[in-house]
């Protein structure tokens, strides 16, 4: 089983749609999450840090459900921009450094 | 700013030779990192630094050497290339600590022929 799961997809939703993502990690010990986003052939950047108590950027909400080990990305209202590969973070601390990419999951939003 | 720069962007490469990837980043961040993107794999770290003159092994680093002479550059080896190692490799910084942000590459798309 891998440590961190996710729908690979493709995502395929019109604009204006609301689409939502989880992913599943494995090892209770995880501490920090996270929602990288992956534009074609580019690096990984940032989206947004996950919190416990679940938070809002606008348009994203991101949420953590620790009881269950999953962690969630909604997308309101989504835009033809929004179309990336998404990538479940998650870091833990095992007595060492360890951070763990998700394989990702693809949207393509259409017009 | 330039924040993370790697080079080369791509290369190719015959079986058996070796080369060398540069990461320089201008951030003064602490940690380093090399990884490795292959389809339907996610990233997979395959050796990271915590420091000037410290590094450590990842998930894959077999195949791999690295150094961390300067605080500001992180370098990956490969001695005896071979078609498995393949892939697009990310370098990321960032700063000491368990929630913090790591600022990535723009990738070295390497195929071994």
């Amino acid at each position: 089983r891998k440590e961190v799961e996710q729908d690979p997809g493709p995502f395929n939703v019109p604009e204006g749609a609301t689409v939502a993502f989880n992913c599943t990690y494995s090892n209770s010990a995880s501490q920090s999450f996270f929602w990288y986003r992956q534009d074609c052939r580019k690096e990984p950047k940032l989206l947004m840090s996950v919190y416990s108590s679940g938070n809002e950027d606008g348009r994203f909400t991101a949420q953590l459900n620790r009881a269950s080990q999953y962690i969630s990305l909604l997308i309101r209202d989504s835009k033809l921009s929004d179309s990336a590969t998404y990538l479940c973070v998650v870091t833990l601390n095992t007595g060492g450094f360890k951070t763990i990419f998700g394989a990702g999951t693809r949207l393509f939003v259409k017009a | 700013n330039a924040g993370v720069t790697q080079t080369p962007k791509f290369r190719v490469l015959k079986t058996g030779q070796s080369m060398t990837l540069l990461c320089a980043q201008d951030m003064n961040h602490e940690y380093m990192y090399w990884y490795r993107q292959d389809p339907g794999m996610g990233l997979r770290l395959i050796h990271y630094s915590v420091g000037e003159g410290t590094t450590a092994k990842g998930e894959v680093p077999d195949g791999y050497n690295v150094s961390r002479l300067k605080k500001q550059n992180f370098l990956l080896g490969l001695e005896s290339a071979a078609p498995s190692q393949t892939s697009v490799y990310f370098c990321a910084s960032s700063t000491p600590g368990q929630g913090t942000e790591a600022f990535f590459g723009q990738g070295t798309r390497l195929t071994v022929v």
